[in-house]
């Protein structure tokens, strides 16, 4: 069957760096996204890998490695703003995506 | 601001009732998606429209009825729902389904509990 694991929560503080990693097991895969979901927020994107290797765009980095099914988000400076749930997806050929359980990020002062 | 509107944005109604919720994109793009996101679960993906033409149903059950009159418009008509499709319903649209078209812009969705 198709799964994408990601931790259901991170706490750090302020100016802080969080990894979230995400592993997945699907057939068909094409990218890796990142989406940033606040609550009751509609969820945005933040980033893409088709390619092995690291993505940056701004505070944020995103990583994959194909042959090992593995990516992670790299939050880096966290501020207050950032607490929000973090969603990895898998995009097939026919770009659908598989979304993952996603990630709680909680701010600390 | 994405681009992606949804009406409305708060809906009750009983098992027995027939309502539509409405999703427009004003970005020009080809593909139109709905989601169902459910509390502590992932986002499913429940149909996909290309050009108008639904290329997905991702088993979701007949009283769920999507309907794309074009590009920028699309609907899902709930009729005899049960009390398990409370949920956010997200709509999202895209460039197109292939290719450089990987990023999803989501509409903020239409709450939905169901009595």
């Amino acid at each position: 069957g198709q799964s994408l694991e990601q931790p259901s929560e991170v706490t750090a503080v302020e100016g802080a760096i969080v990894q979230i990693n995400c592993t997945y097991q699907t057939s068909g895969f094409y990218g890796l996204s990142w989406y940033q979901q606040h609550d009751g927020g509609a969820p945005t994107f933040l980033s893409y890998n088709a390619l092995d290797g690291l993505e940056e765009t701004g505070r944020f980095s995103s990583f994959l490695s194909r042959s090992d099914s593995y990516g992670y988000l790299l939050l880096q400076e966290l501020q207050m703003k950032d607490s929000a749930s973090y969603f990895c997806a898998v995009r097939d050929s026919w770009g659908k995506l598989q979304f993952g359980a996603g990630t709680q990020v909680v701010v600390t002062p | 601001e994405t681009g992606v509107t949804q009406t409305p944005r708060h809906l009750v109604m009983g098992m027995t009732n027939k309502k539509s919720l409405k999703c427009e994109q004003h970005l020009g793009h080809n593909a139109m998606y709905w989601y169902k996101q459910s509390a502590k679960k992932p986002l499913e993906l429940m149909f996909v429209y290309n050009f108008k033409e639904q290329t997905e149903n991702n088993s979701v059950p007949s009283r769920f009825s999507p309907e794309c009159p074009n590009s920028s418009h699309l609907f899902l008509h709930l009729h005899t729902l049960q009390p398990e499709d409370s949920a956010l319903y997200l709509c999202a649209s895209s460039q197109g389904i292939s290719g450089d078209s990987y990023e999803q812009y989501f509409g903020p969705g239409t709450r939905l509990t169901v009595t």
